[in-house]
C-alpha cells in the first residue's frame, strides 16, 4: 500500500496564476478529504467526497476554489486565480467507508503564492 | 454540529515523565474518537481510536487514551515520555449521524526535554 499520494510536494506561483493540486487516495477507500493547514487557522476542512460525490463543501473559502473527483482514484483541488493568502499546506486524506475508520493523510502540498 | 477542543496549545514535559494531552468533544450521536500525530513536513499519522467497549485504548508508540463519556473527554497519555515524542498532536471526532465528517481540534504541540 503506497499510501495517499499528493503532487506536487511544493508549488511556488505568482498571484493570479491557476494552481492545481492532485491526490491519489488509497485503493478501496470511499472517503476523500481536502484540508488546508496554516499557522493562523490550524487545520481546516475544505471539502470531502464519499464515493466520488461531494458531500460538504462549506469549508471552501470562495469561488476561486474548486475540487473534483472524476473517479475513485483521483481528485484535484484547483485555485484560480491564486492569491498570496492562499499560501498554506494542503493535505488530502482518505478513509474506508466506515465512521470508525481513521483518515490516512498524504504528505501535503506546500503552496506559496507570491 | 460537532466540535473538538484541545485546551492547551503547548505541553512541556521532561523525558521519562508521564504526559497527558487533553481533548474534549461535543457531538450529537455516538462519537468515534481519534488521535493523530504530525511530525514536521509530514501529514498526520493515526495513533489510536475509541469506538466502543473498554474506556482505555492503546495505540502506537506506547500511547494510550482514556474515554470519559460523562466528561466528554478523550485525553492522550503516555507513562514515560521520550524526546522523540515531540510533535504536534491532534484529536478528532467522527459521528455516525453526520455523513462521515471528520472534525479536528486545533492541535497541541508536545515538547519533551531531555
Amino acid at each position: 500500500d503506497a499510501g495517499v499520494i499528493q503532487s506536487p510536494r511544493h508549488e511556488v506561483t505568482e498571484m493570479g496564476q491557476e494552481v492545481t493540486l492532485r491526490c491519489k487516495p488509497i485503493s478501496g477507500h470511499d472517503y476523500l478529504f481536502w484540508y488546508r493547514q496554516t499557522m493562523m487557522r490550524g487545520l481546516e476542512l475544505l471539502i470531502y467526497f464519499n464515493n466520488n460525490v461531494p458531500i460538504d463543501d462549506s469549508g471552501m473559502p470562495e469561488d476561486r476554489f474548486s475540487a473534483k473527483m472524476p473517479n475513485a482514484s483521483f481528485s484535484t483541488l484547483k485555485i484560480q486565480p491564486s492569491e498570496p493568502r492562499d499560501s498554506a499546506v494542503y493535505f488530502c486524506a482518505s478513509s474506508r467507508d466506515s465512521y470508525n475508520s481513521p483518515l490516512h493523510f498524504g504528505n501535503g502540498t506546500r503552496l506559496t503564492v507570491t | 454540529a460537532q466540535s473538538v477542543a484541545q485546551p492547551e496549545d503547548q505541553v512541556n514535559v521532561a523525558e521519562g515523565n508521564p504526559l497527558t494531552v487533553k481533548c474534549t468533544y461535543s457531538v450529537s450521536g455516538n462519537p468515534y474518537l481519534f488521535w493523530y500525530v504530525q511530525y514536521p513536513n509530514r501529514g498526520l499519522q493515526f495513533l489510536l481510536k475509541y469506538i466502543t467497549g473498554d474506556n482505555l485504548v492503546k495505540g502506537s508508540y506506547g500511547f494510550e487514551a482514556e474515554f470519559n463519556k460523562s466528561q466528554t473527554s478523550f485525553h492522550l497519555k503516555k507513562p514515560s515520555a521520550l524526546v522523540s515524542d515531540s510533535a504536534l498532536y491532534f484529536c478528532a471526532v467522527r459521528v455516525n449521524t453526520n455523513a462521515g465528517k471528520s472534525t479536528f481540534g486545533d492541535g497541541t504541540t508536545l515538547t519533551v526535554k531531555p
